[in-house]
């Protein structure tokens, strides 16, 4: 079985600061992983996703995922914060032809 | 860029009252998904749907639960009987081949169950 673990249901950072949203995952088989956004009022949007090639995926706008399999994470960082960035981002697992499993979510906050 | 789009945006409804939330999922697509979101918890995942027939459904899609893909372009979810708990964000989404596609989401219904 799959699951996801993400570390703060609400993280703050400043314009500019390094962002960092953390994902650790639990599955029985080598799984996919997926970072999804969404924006107020909007549907899921994919950020990223890892499927066994590269263990550093780069995603749109500027974000990047790491899987580290030894720590069974997937964090999520970008180098430096945009106010357009604030919206809530769901980590999510899939082991090969099964459904996604999404964590709990983790609202960003951009301070100005 | 094609776009999975959901109608309507908000539905709000009595309790025992019958809903169809509808989808309508990106034209070349052959897989379409079900999920919902009680508000402050996950997303989890309802029902997939293939080639005209649900190919895997979760401990939530109960028989008050079905879905219906009743033309080329639509894609259906009907709750018979609302209850309390079904108040959600409920999304579609679609894929061309299959889960290891990328998911694409539409913006949501939200139902709300008074």
């Amino acid at each position: 079985a799959q699951s996801v673990t993400q570390l703060g249901s609400h993280v703050s950072v400043s314009e500019g600061a390094l962002v960092l949203l953390r994902c650790n995952y639990s599955s029985s088989v080598p799984p996919y992983l997926f970072w999804y956004v969404q924006y107020p009022n909007q549907g899921l949007q994919l950020l990223l996703k890892y499927t066994s090639a590269a263990t550093l995926v780069k995603g749109i706008n500027g974000f990047e995922a790491e899987f580290k399999k030894s720590e069974t994470s997937f964090h999520l960082t970008k180098p430096s914060a945009h106010m357009s960035d604030a919206a809530e981002y769901f980590c999510a697992v899939s082991a090969r032809d099964d459904k996604i499993i999404f964590g709990k979510g983790t609202r960003l906050h951009i301070l100005p | 860029e094609p776009e999975v789009t959901q109608t309507p945006s908000h539905q709000v409804t009595q309790m025992g009252q019958e809903v169809i939330l509808r989808c309508v999922p990106i034209s070349n697509h052959l897989y379409f998904y079900w999920y919902r979101q009680i508000l402050g918890q996950k997303v989890e995942f309802l029902v997939s749907f293939y080639n005209n027939e649900i190919s895997e459904k979760s401990e939530i899609f109960d028989d008050q639960f079905s879905v219906e893909r009743p033309d080329g372009s639509n894609f259906t979810l009907k709750i018979r009987s609302t209850k309390l708990e079904d108040s959600a964000m409920y999304f579609c989404a679609s894929t061309p081949q299959g889960y290891t596609d990328t998911q694409y989401f539409g913006p949501g219904t939200r139902l709300t169950v008074l």
